[in-house]
């Protein structure tokens, strides 16, 4: 069974720092994908950044970078010169090998200090 | 524009009661999904529909139906809802392979009291 875990229920972090989010996850399939996605206080659902278990660079996305490591089986989200509007909820999200679905972890709610 | 309509945004329901949730995507997705977000909780998948004419449980089915009419609509049915079934639902759908992930709908919040 697939799994992904989100261990930081909430993270303050000052507007231009750069910042991390941790996401580990736990599959039996060689084939796979990981998602973030942002959930701001109006609770849409915004995708941010996608990587393929089998991508050899990490992905990016702009001010969004996906640190990657396989072997660790974490995909982190590094958000650069964090920004007032980046405040939001973030999710980590996998799919399984014949991309049918997407199983998501508890979140992570990001606050920017001005 | 394209995208995943559901309706209604808003509902209270009495325990008991019975209603259907609407989902529409305009995309010409094959697959088509149903979560539940409780408050600081992740999604968690209730039922899917990888094409038309099939469906799948997904982590928690209990208490609620689906159907794929057509490859636009998927709908969820809450035969006697719960109060353990207030939560917001979204419906979300997807090309196999699409690495963008879903496309999702703005969700319905509902109340069972």
């Amino acid at each position: 069974a697939q799994k992904i875990t989100q261990t930081q229920p909430g993270m303050f972090v000052q507007e231009k720092e750069a910042v991390t989010l941790d996401c580990t996850y736990d599959t039996s399939d060689p084939s796979y994908g990981l998602f973030w996605y942002k959930q701001p206080s109006s609770g849409e659902m915004i995708f941010l950044i996608y990587q393929g278990s089998y991508d050899q660079q990490n992905a990016t996305e702009g001010r969004y970078s996906l640190n990657f490591q396989k072997a660790r089986k974490s995909a982190n989200l590094v958000i650069s010169a964090s920004q007032l509007g980046d405040s939001a909820m973030y999710f980590c999200a996998m799919s399984n090998s014949s991309a049918s679905k997407i199983i998501f972890g508890s979140g992570t709610r990001l606050s920017i200090r001005p | 524009n394209a995208g995943v309509t559901q309706t209604p945004k808003f509902q209270v329901l009495k325990t008991g009661q019975s209603m259907t949730l609407q989902c529409a995507q305009d995309m010409n997705h094959n697959s088509m999904y149903w979560y539940r977000q409780d408050p600081g909780m992740g999604l968690r998948l209730i039922y899917y529909s990888a094409s038309e004419g099939t469906t799948d449980k997904g982590e928690v089915p209990n208490g609620y139906n689906v159907s794929r009419l057509n490859k636009r609509e998927f709908s969820l049915r809450l035969e006697s809802a719960a109060p353990s079934q207030t939560s917001v639902y979204f419906c979300a759908s997807s090309e196999a392979g699409q690495v963008d992930g879903y496309t999702f709908g703005s969700g319905t919040r509902l109340t069972v009291v």
